[in-house]
C-alpha cells in the first residue's frame, strides 16, 4: 500500500486564492518532500522538510510536518495559473542501508485564471 | 548542468520487440533511480543504483526488464520482449544520496501494440 496519500485527489480554485494539499503516512520517516508535475514533463523537487522540523518556506509554498499525526500539508499561497500541475508527496524512511523514497499518488490542482 | 537528460522522449514498439531506454544523470549524483508512473499504479521504483552498482530491483516487474550502468554518466533499461501492459512513461532520476532532492528527466512515453 503507499506510503504517502494525498488529499484531495483533485482540487480547482480561482487565481489568487490560497491551494492547501494535505498528505498522510504510516510509518516513521526521516523526511518529507513534495514535487510538482506538469502534465506531460517530469516531476519538479520544491521542498524538503526533515522528521525535526515542523515547517518550512520557499517563496509561495509554505510545507508543515506533524509527525505525531503522520501527516503533511503544502499550502500555495496567492495562486497563479502557471501553479496548474499534479503535487506529490514523497515519504523517505530508512531501510538497512539506504532511505526508501516513496510517492504518494498526487493531487491534480487546476487554478482558473 | 542540463539536468537528467533521457532518451527517446516517446517510443512507439510493437509487441515482442527490444526497447531500451536511455537516461544520463546529473553529473556527480552517485545515485540512479528508475521509475514507471501509470494512472493505475502511480509512480512505481523500479529500481536504484549508487555508484552504478544496482542496489535494490525489487520493483522490477519480471524478467523481461533489464537496467545496467556501466558508468557514472550512463545507464539504460531494457524490456524484452515488450507486452502492451509495459506502456507507461519511464522517468529517471538522479540524487546526491536516497534521502535528498531528486531531479527527474523529461520521461520517455512508451506504447507497446
Amino acid at each position: 500500500s503507499q506510503q504517502g496519500e494525498e488529499d484531495p485527489q483533485a482540487l480547482s480554485i480561482q487565481e489568487g486564492e490560497n491551494a492547501t494539499m494535505n498528505c498522510s503516512y504510516k510509518t516513521s520517516i526521516n523526511n518529507l518532500q513534495w514535487y510538482r508535475q506538469n502534465s506531460g514533463r517530469g516531476l519538479v523537487h520544491l521542498i524538503l522538510i526533515r522528521s525535526n522540523e515542523r515547517e518550512k518556506h520557499s517563496g509561495r509554498l509554505r510545507v508543515t510536518l506533524d509527525t505525531s499525526k503522520k501527516s503533511s500539508s503544502l499550502l500555495i499561497t496567492a495562486s497563479r495559473a502557471a501553479d496548474t500541475a499534479s503535487y506529490f508527496c514523497a515519504t523517505a524512511r530508512t531501510l538497512t542501508s539506504y532511505d526508501k523514497v516513496i510517492f504518494g499518488p498526487g493531487t491534480s490542482l487546476s487554478v482558473i485564471p | 548542468d542540463a539536468g537528467v537528460i533521457q532518451s527517446p522522449r516517446h517510443e512507439v514498439t510493437e509487441m515482442g520487440q527490444e526497447v531500451t531506454l536511455r537516461c544520463k544523470p546529473i553529473s556527480g549524483h552517485d545515485y540512479l533511480f528508475w521509475y514507471r508512473q501509470t494512472m493505475m499504479r502511480g509512480l512505481e521504483l523500479l529500481i536504484y543504483f549508487n555508484n552504478n552498482v544496482p542496489i535494490d530491483d525489487s520493483g522490477m516487474p519480471e524478467d523481461r526488464f533489464s537496467a545496467k550502468m556501466p558508468n557514472a554518466s550512463f545507464s539504460t533499461l531494457k524490456i524484452q520482449p515488450s507486452e502492451p501492459r509495459d506502456s507507461a512513461v519511464y522517468f529517471c532520476a538522479s540524487s546526491l544520496w536516497t534521502g535528498s532532492g531528486y531531479t527527474f528527466g523529461s520521461g520517455t512515453r512508451l506504447t507497446v501494440v
